[in-house]
């Protein structure tokens, strides 16, 4: 079983402040990584999918690095938003046709107004 | 539009009785994954596929089974249910091989096990 940590569990941020979280993932055999948004009574919705070291992703205020050397990737959000109150999921897939994506338990983002 | 549909939204049944839920995808997608969601663990892969009669066992395989006759359905059943299958089941497809795609999930279906 692979592990794969986010941290924080739970964010509080003001409402125009920008924040950052990340999630931790195995430094070898490293193959895909993906962050989704999760917002209450919905789906996961995907935001990135990175397979690059170094990759740099972004859409509109959210955006994504990535470093597979060290086995992270840290989401960004700048000027929040009450409407990016969600929980941010982020999955690993390892290469050599390991079994489908690991998700980390997420990070609960809450804006505050 | 396309989309990935899941049915019963929600289902409550019996220990022992057997339960499928259904996914449907319009996309044509080859690859189709049922995840189970619980509190206090990230989803956890049941079942995967990567194109019609290819089935593979995820990390919580233990008591279900996916069949794969069409590109569009991957149905999961519950051969007897436990009470330790009440969770959230989802659903999801995506069209990249190897998950360098993003996956579309559906909406859920909310499994209770009495």
């Amino acid at each position: 079983i692979l592990n794969v940590e986010q941290s924080p569990q739970s964010l509080h941020v003001q409402e125009g402040d920008s924040t950052n979280f990340t999630c931790s993932f195995p430094s070898s055999n490293f193959y895909a990584l993906h962050w989704y948004r999760w917002e209450t009574a919905k789906s996961p919705e995907a935001l990135f999918v990175m397979t690059l070291n170094g990759d740099e992703k972004k859409k509109g205020r959210i955006s994504a690095t990535l470093n597979t050397k060290e086995g992270y990737s840290y989401l960004y959000i700048k000027g929040s938003q009450p409407e990016d109150s969600a929980t941010y999921l982020c999955a690993f897939k390892a290469g050599g046709g390991a079994d489908g994506l690991t998700f980390g338990k997420g990070t609960h983002l809450i804006i505050q107004p | 539009d396309a989309e990935i549909t899941q049915s019963p939204r929600h289902k409550i049944t019996e220990t022992g009785r057997q339960v499928t839920l259904a996914c449907h995808q319009t996309w044509n997608h080859n690859n189709m994954f049922w995840y189970r969601q619980d509190l206090g663990h990230g989803l956890r892969l049941i079942h995967y596929s990567y194109g019609v009669h290819d089935t593979n066992k995820g990390e919580v395989s233990d008591g279900y089974s996916v069949s794969r006759s069409n590109t569009e359905d991957l149905p999961l059943t519950l051969e007897s249910a436990a009470s330790s299958q009440t969770s959230v089941y989802f659903c999801a497809s995506s069209f990249l091989p190897g998950e360098t795609g993003e996956l579309f999930f559906g909406e859920g279906s909310r499994l209770t096990v009495l």
